[in-house]
């Protein structure tokens, strides 16, 4: 099992809309969770970190379930500028592993 | 924006010719990483270093060596290039290591022909 594993999608959403998707890693041991956002020929931008259960910054939500080893991001009122892909981190100590990415398009 | 520098940001070389990239730092973080990214892999870490003179292997090592002589600077070498290292070649920093966000370069367009 790869350490962090995404669905690469396309997920192709309608503006508005809300998307959710999911992250599963396999360190027990990771304590703190990220998720980057990475547009196209662009280094990727921290979106939000998540320390314990969830995290909230405005039409974003992060959720952990540690019991399921999981994390997911939901997207409320989707607008085009959302369009990315976004990357999932579980750190194994000081090693930084992403996962593939999950690759979002807005549709107008 | 943190103040990461990568040089080249773009280069094209032949095939068993040795390459080195230069990742600058202005913040005096502890914790560099080199990571490349190729389509349907996403981002897989090369080397990272922890302090000067400390390295380790990331996933995907073979092929490529570091150095970091000093916080500011973290270099990475291929000894002698071949086609699959071409790739696009990020830089990221950390302050305190897997714990803490990680601040990206503007990334190094690297072709081996």
């Amino acid at each position: 099992r790869k350490e962090v594993e995404q669905d690469p999608g396309p997920f192709n959403v309608p503006e508005g809309a809300t998307v959710a998707f999911n992250c599963t890693y396999s360190n027990s041991a990771s304590q703190s969770f990220f998720w980057y956002r990475q547009d196209c020929r662009k280094e990727p931008k921290l979106l939000m970190s998540v320390y314990s259960s969830g995290n909230e910054d405005g039409r974003f939500t992060a959720q952990l379930n540690r019991a399921s080893q999981y994390i997911s991001l939901l997207i409320r009122d989707s607008k085009l500028s959302d369009s990315a892909t976004y990357l999932c981190v579980a750190p194994r100590d000081d090693k930084i592993i992403f996962g593939k990415g999950t690759r979002l398009h807005i549709l107008p | 924006d943190a103040g990461i520098t990568q040089s080249p940001r773009h280069k094209v070389t032949e095939t068993g010719t040795p390459v080195t990239l230069r990742c600058h730092q202005t913040e005096n973080h502890r914790y560099m990483y080199w990571y490349r990214q190729d389509p349907g892999h996403g981002l897989r870490l090369i080397h990272y270093s922890y302090g000067v003179k400390d390295t380790d292997k990331g996933e995907v090592s073979d092929g490529y060596s570091v150095s970091r002589s000093k916080t500011e600077d973290f270099l990475l070498t291929l000894e002698s290039a071949t086609s699959s290292q071409t790739s696009v070649y990020f830089c990221a920093i950390s302050e305190t290591g897997g714990d803490e966000k990680l601040f990206f370069g503007s990334g190094t367009q690297l072709s081996v022909l």
